[in-house]
């Protein structure tokens, strides 16, 4: 069973901070991985998608990193607001078409 | 958003009692993906499509099944719900052509008594 790991699982900062996510698998051998926003009660919101070429992608004041040969991904958000504050996810997709989620990082941005 | 539905958003059952929920997508997205989400477990797949007739088991599939019998809907059927099932239902969809960028569904909140 692939494994992915979240930490911290929560995380609690001051507006304004720029802060790092994690997200590490133990397979290196991957399709792509995509984070998400999920807000309470609510579905999951595409944030990013990396695919296994490339080494990162940006949106907005979010940029996701990806490095295979360690088994991590990064994203990081510039100047968090406060509506900023949800739960992030990561999600990884192997080949065989099936994709493993980390349990997340609830994430509080303090105004 | 990506057009998908799921319905019903809320339900409670009673234990022993059939239950579907319907998931419909407007994109023409091939792939389509039912999971569950509790509490310390996170998301969890229960099965996924390929295309029309085309299913498959995930991780979590025994007391479910699945039909897709048009490329637009997606069907999860509990043959006989457990208190066990209590749990937020996720549809999703995603396509090659689109990098296979999952798009998820709203959710239904499913209470088995």
């Amino acid at each position: 069973k692939q494994e992915v790991t979240q930490i911290p699982a929560a995380l609690s900062v001051p507006e304004g901070e720029n802060l790092v996510l994690n997200c590490s698998f133990t397979d290196s051998a991957i399709y792509n991985l995509q984070w998400f926003r999920q807000d309470p009660g609510k579905g999951l919101t595409s944030l990013l998608l990396i695919q296994s070429s490339q080494r990162e992608q940006t949106s907005g004041r979010l940029n996701a990193s990806l490095d295979k040969s360690s088994g991590r991904s990064t994203l990081y958000i510039a100047a968090s607001q406060p509506g900023d504050s949800a739960t992030y996810l990561c999600a990884v997709l192997y080949t065989g078409n099936q994709f493993y989620f980390g349990t997340g990082t609830s994430l509080t941005v303090i105004p | 958003d990506a057009g998908i539905t799921q319905s019903p958003r809320h339900k409670v059952t009673e234990t022993g009692t059939p239950v579907t929920l319907r998931c419909h997508q407007t994109e023409n997205h091939r792939y389509m993906y039912w999971y569950r989400q509790d509490p310390g477990h996170g998301l969890r797949l229960i099965h996924y499509s390929y295309g029309v007739k085309d299913t498959d088991k995930g991780e979590v599939s025994d007391g479910y099944s699945v039909s897709r019998s048009k490329t637009e809907d997606f069907l999860l059927t509990l043959e006989s719900a457990t208190s066990s099932q209590t749990s937020v239902y996720f549809c999703a969809i995603s396509d090659p052509l689109d990098s296979l960028e999952q798009f998820f569904g709203p959710g239904t909140r499913l209470t088995v008594l």
